[in-house]
């Protein structure tokens, strides 16, 4: 069955970075669109990144461009989330989760169980 | 970007009673050349990661009981809950795919009265 696990997360001082990585079985993930989707504590669901099946489209919620870049290594399963110039508003459990195709305009499942990002200092 | 708005933002319903989520958009997701709706539901409950309920606003996701349904177009959209039950409690997001802004409405809360 389709398995999606992320790490990564911790407790990060305003202004560094953290990676973020996703690790995908279960299904051909070289073929699949795959998203980051974060969850501020208490709050609602905020679509943060995704990425094309073969890597070659990325597009970013604005208030992440230019700080956040999402990328996939296809030979080994395994989704990224590499985030700069962390400020306290990116505190949120982050999700991976997979598209329903290789197509853009599609819905999110499964999803990961998802890992804490806390930046404080 | 596509606003979504659920209403109600929380909803008691007494159990085998019917729960009814309402979701709109400030612009179609009907996307005219296939007739399809870019809409879906999720489902989160306390502690767990979001879980797929429907698709294509009326679809339901394999292994999904049948008392969940979906209905609407273009701009309004229901999540129906015909008979509910304990496992059902859980906070209910609707989301539009239609642009790769993939936002989701706030949330409603569902509890048991």
């Amino acid at each position: 069955q389709v398995q999606l696990v992320e790490s990564g997360g911790g407790v990060v001082q305003p202004g560094r970075s953290l990676r973020l990585s996703c690790a995908a079985s279960g299904f051909t993930f070289s073929s699949y669109g795959m998203h980051w989707v974060r969850q501020a504590p208490g709050k609602g669901l905020e679509w943060v990144a995704v990425i094309s099946y073969d890597g070659g489209n990325k597009y970013y919620v604005d208030s992440v461009k230019g700080r956040f870049t999402i990328s996939r290594d296809n030979s080994k399963n395994t989704l990224y989330l590499q985030m700069n110039s962390l400020r306290a508003e990116d505190t949120a459990v982050y999700y991976c989760a997979k598209g329903g195709s290789s197509g853009w305009n599609i819905w999110f499942g499964p999803w990961g169980q998802g890992t804490l990002v806390t930046v404080s200092s | 970007d596509i606003v979504m708005t659920q209403s109600p933002d929380s909803l008691a319903v007494s159990l085998g009673e019917r729960a009814t989520i309402n979701c709109k958009s400030s612009q179609s997701v009907l996307y005219s050349s296939n007739n399809k709706n870019y809409l879906a539901w999720y489902q989160q409950k306390p502690g767990q990661p979001p879980k797929l309920l429907i698709y294509w606003a009326s679809t339901r996701e394999s292994g999904v009981p049948d008392r969940f349904s979906g209905s609407g177009s273009a701009t309004d959209f229901t999540l129906t809950i015909s008979s509910l039950q304990a496992e059902d409690v859980a906070v209910y997001y609707c989301q539009q795919y239609y642009s790769p802004s993939y936002t989701f409405g706030q949330g409603t809360k569902l509890e048991i009265k």
